[in-house]
């Protein structure tokens, strides 16, 4: 079946733009996370909903970053105010198990701040 | 956030040689992920372990949770060209955050 899909793969947009990243699960997965991923490092949690609602947002870095899933299914990441310092690759991953199961990770979208 | 050792950085083989990587933590962990990511593309899974001593294979892959939690393996039998590419650990302690290791790059030289 169909994987993890996430749009855009490319994002080049200005510092101080307002982006928005989406992440479609695959079919059925209750549990979908968002991590970040700089060049050279490890995905970092970002949030984690179970259902629609966000279960754990400890991963945020701030009050730029938010992310939504209103029906339980696709999720946006939306970052206000960009900065440079967010230039990453953002991952999305989802599981059949609420917290703890196994993660299948989309190819994630290259966001970079100008 | 808590640490994950994961050594070595990297590794350069011949192939068909064996390869060993581990992960390491000050902190207990419940759960223990391997996954190899290519570039330009998102992490793999490759094998779960969710119980202290558990050793699970999948293919040339084997993976150890370890006996005190705070640590795991993985083995590579006779790598091949496609093993390339850089291999995490991920561990989940309580809750819902997983948290990933800094990756081991493998190189395989024909």
């Amino acid at each position: 079946g169909a994987g993890v899909s996430q749009t855009p793969s490319n994002k080049v947009t200005e510092k101080g733009k307002y982006v928005e990243l989406r992440c479609d699960p695959i079919s059925g997965h209750t549990a979908l996370y968002w991590y970040r991923q700089s060049l050279g490092q490890g995905p970092e949690f970002l949030i984690y909903f179970q259902g629609t609602g966000a279960a754990d947002d400890s991963g945020l870095p701030n009050d730029r970053f938010f992310a939504v899933r209103p029906e339980g299914s696709v999720s946006t990441l939306k970052i206000q105010r960009t900065e440079r310092g967010d230039s990453a690759v953002y991952l999305c991953a989802s599981s059949s198990l609420a917290g703890g199961g196994e993660q299948y990770f989309g190819p994630g979208t290259r966001l970079t701040v100008t | 956030g808590q640490q994950l050792n994961q050594s070595p950085q990297s590794m350069f083989i011949q192939e068909g040689e064996d390869v060993s990587m581990n992960c390491t933590s000050s902190s207990i962990f419940n759960t223990w992920l391997w996954y190899k990511q290519d570039p330009g593309e998102g992490p793999v899974l490759l094998i779960a372990l969710y119980k202290a001593g558990e050793l699970t294979s999948n293919g040339r892959l084997t993976a150890q949770f370890g006996i005190t939690r705070k640590d795991s393996f993985l083995n590579i039998s006779a790598s091949i060209p496609s093993d390339v590419g850089i291999y995490f650990c991920a561990g989940l302690m309580s809750g819902n955050q997983f948290y990933f290791g800094t990756g081991t790059s493998l190189t395989v030289i024909p």
